[in-house]
């Protein structure tokens, strides 16, 4: 089975400043996805970034950044030019590739705030 | 293009009575996943329908069912609702072409067990 490890329960950065969410996950798989959402207040959990495990290059999305190591199996977040809607929980999630249905394992998460 | 929808927003209900939750998929997407989530946790994989059937399921008991219409649009059904039973339940639909693709997710619905 699949874990995923968010060791930063809270964090907090100012405003236009950058951060990193840390994430660790264990498995014995090859191919896989690891994604990061965030959920703010409203409890909507939007997608984030997106980073499949053959993929050496790092997934960016605007001020989203991750800095997938696939052999230390660590993959973080890094959030340019923070922002006060970035307020949020953000989670870690891994999905195995399989054809007979993929699940997501989500991480604790860690609760965000930007400070203005 | 609408996202995923589900009903209700919002639910109460008493120990032992039943609840069905209902999920619509994003516009292209034929493949629905429900979570479970505790407050202050993450989400929990609860199963996952695609062409009407339960294709993965995760470690909740068999209180917990589904369906999957013709349409791709889902129920979650709980039978003989427990107080640990209250929590945010979250649809999430994807594509599935060889494998299941990004899971988008619903608003959640919140339900309180008394």
């Amino acid at each position: 089975a699949q874990t995923v490890t968010q060791s930063q329960p809270e964090m907090s950065v100012q405003e236009a400043e950058t951060v990193t969410l840390s994430c660790t996950y264990d498995t014995s798989e090859n191919n896989y996805y690891l994604f990061w959402y965030k959920q703010p207040p409203s409890r909507q959990m939007i997608l984030v970034i997106r980073q499949e495990a053959y993929k050496q290059q790092n997934a960016t999305e605007n001020r989203f950044s991750v800095n997938f190591q696939k052999a230390a199996k660590s993959f973080s977040l890094k959030i340019s030019d923070s922002q006060l809607g970035d307020t949020a929980m953000y989670f870690c999630a891994f999905m195995k590739l399989q054809t007979s249905g993929s699940r997501l394992t989500f991480g604790e998460g860690t609760q965000l705030t930007v400070n203005p | 293009d609408a996202g995923v929808t589900q009903s209700p927003t919002h639910l109460i209900k008493t120990r032992g009575q039943q609840v069905t939750l209902r999920c619509s998929p994003k516009s292209g997407h034929d493949t629905v996943s429900w979570y479970q989530q505790a407050l202050g946790q993450g989400p929990q994989f609860i199963f996952q329908y695609y062409e009407e059937e339960e294709r993965q399921r995760g470690n909740f008991p068999d209180r917990f069912s589904g369906h999957q219409f013709p349409n791709y649009s889902s129920e979650l059904n709980v039978n003989a609702l427990l107080l640990g039973d209250s929590a945010l339940y979250l649809c999430a639909s994807s594509r599935t072409s060889g494998y299941t693709d990004t899971q988008y997710f619903g608003p959640g619905t919140r339900l309180t067990v008394l």
